[in-house]
């Protein structure tokens, strides 16, 4: 059963429009959720992340919703780059936990 | 935030045989955990790597299949033993800063297995 989904394998935006990337939990449990990014041949890398106690946090471009009561957050990202292209993991844990990954989502973006 | 290096990066191997991943953190951290991704699927946590004790392995993992040490605060390898087709995966070593609440990952090791 998967506790971390991503309902969308793959995104196409255009360059300068936003990118919108949500995910889903089942876990109440859960109070502590990251967006990681990764290229193809490397590692997941960390992006932003959001405790259990905020609905928003914002760095730069990105932007990170959390709804507790609909189990759902999102990432957005605007502008886009085309940089931006890559796949993107929804993670989760609860209190020291190892996370919890979602398959993740493709984005392209678009020159 | 963490430096992780793993070795080797990719690898070709034959049915059969045993594989070890080498992952080297740039500093001292007390968790330290593998996973697997396997192709079209999620991060999935193998196993907690417990610095001078036996890893904690997660349900459908088991230690004589991926037998893991970690010897110090910066070193821990895993094995793939007896490896078969379905063992071909990215393998990757994560490790936790309590400096930044982030868990930081490795570059991943490529097994591909015939």
């Amino acid at each position: 059963d998967q506790q971390v989904k991503q309902n969308s394998p793959s995104l196409s935006v255009q360059e300068g429009r936003i990118s919108i990337l949500n995910c889903d939990y089942t876990n109440s449990m859960f109070d502590y959720f990251l967006w990681y990014k990764k290229y193809p041949a490397e590692g997941p890398t960390f992006l932003i992340s959001i405790s259990s106690i905020k609905d928003k946090n914002e760095d730069g471009r990105f932007t990170v919703f959390l709804n507790k009561s609909a189990k759902h957050l999102s990432l957005h990202i605007v502008p886009s780059q085309p940089g931006d292209s890559a796949v993107y993991f929804c993670a989760a844990s609860s209190g020291n936990t190892p996370l919890v990954f979602g398959k993740g989502t493709r984005l392209s973006v678009i020159a | 935030s963490a430096v992780i290096s793993q070795k080797p990066s990719r690898d070709i191997c034959q049915r059969g045989t045993s594989l070890t991943i080498q992952c080297q953190v740039d500093s001292q951290v007390t968790m330290m955990f593998w996973y697997r991704q396997q192709p079209g699927q999620s991060l999935t946590l193998i196993a907690t790597a417990n610095q001078g004790s036996e890893a904690t392995y997660e349900s459908g993992f088991v230690i004589d299949k991926f037998p893991i040490s970690r010897p110090n605060l910066t070193f821990s390898t895993l094995t793939v033993s007896n490896m078969s087709p379905e063992d071909s995966s990215i393998y990757l070593c994560s490790v936790y800063s309590d400096s930044t609440d982030t868990q930081y990952f490795g570059p991943g090791t490529r097994l591909t297995v015939l």
